[in-house]
């Protein structure tokens, strides 16, 4: 298993809802990433777990909350959300030091 | 100013045509990525490279690290080659440091 699977495909919640975003690679990659992408710009760094350990946390406002349950999985808890926060969400695991990244397809949020 | 630069912004490209985009980055790193992201879609890992020439069919990823520069080349462009071209770099951290991409088109 090569891939990175990212559920779900879309989202779309209103300002008062509670979901989550999940994550799941099975390739012992022991890094893994969330990232938010706007239209037309670069993706943008938000955590990252090396080891299930919160290793960044890029300022990120706390209605983001990630959590790493194991080694395969993470997830991005999300709550009482902007519409500004409406965007491409990617996850993405390495290896650590100079490996390979592998992305996800990503979950189109869009905050009602 | 942008750690990592990319040139040209956008390229447009009749079908066939040998595509070229470059990168350069200014601190040595660790590794440097190529990444294909197509108009609403996740991202692609094209290329790790830390050092010489790596090919892939039709697309050929080569890396200067004197220089701190790489190009991402594509042969026979298609329709299909049309995407966003991402450099992206890794110093000895975990993060990676993206360029502002390259929007590629292709027309048949």
């Amino acid at each position: 298993d090569t891939e990175v699977t990212q559920t779900p495909k879309h989202l779309v919640m209103g300002m008062t809802n509670k979901k989550s975003l999940k994550c799941e690679q099975h390739m012992g990659h022991r890094a893994m990433y969330w990232y938010k992408q706007k239209a037309k710009k670069p993706p943008e760094l938000m955590f990252v777990y090396s080891y299930e350990k919160l290793s960044i946390n890029e300022s990120v406002p706390s209605r983001f909350s990630p959590e790493c349950p194991n080694s395969s999985l993470l997830n991005l808890h999300l709550h009482a959300l902007q519409p500004e926060d409406s965007a491409l969400y990617l996850c993405a695991s390495s290896l650590p030091g100079p490996g390979g990244y592998t992305f996800g397809s990503g979950t189109r949020l869009t905050v009602v | 100013k942008n750690e990592v630069e990319q040139s040209p912004q956008n390229l447009t490209a009749q079908e066939g045509e040998f595509i070229t985009i470059n990168c350069s980055y200014s601190v040595g790193i660790s590794a440097l990525h190529w990444l294909q992201q197509h108009p609403g879609g996740g991202i692609v890992s094209l290329f790790m490279l830390s050092s010489g020439k790596k090919k892939h069919g039709r697309l050929i990823a080569t890396i200067n690290i004197q220089e701190k520069h790489s190009s991402l080349h594509i042969t026979a462009s298609h329709p299909r080659d049309s995407a966003v071209y991402i450099c992206a770099v890794r110093y000895n951290t975990d993060k990676l440091i993206f360029g502002t991409g390259t929007r590629l088109q292709v027309f048949p």
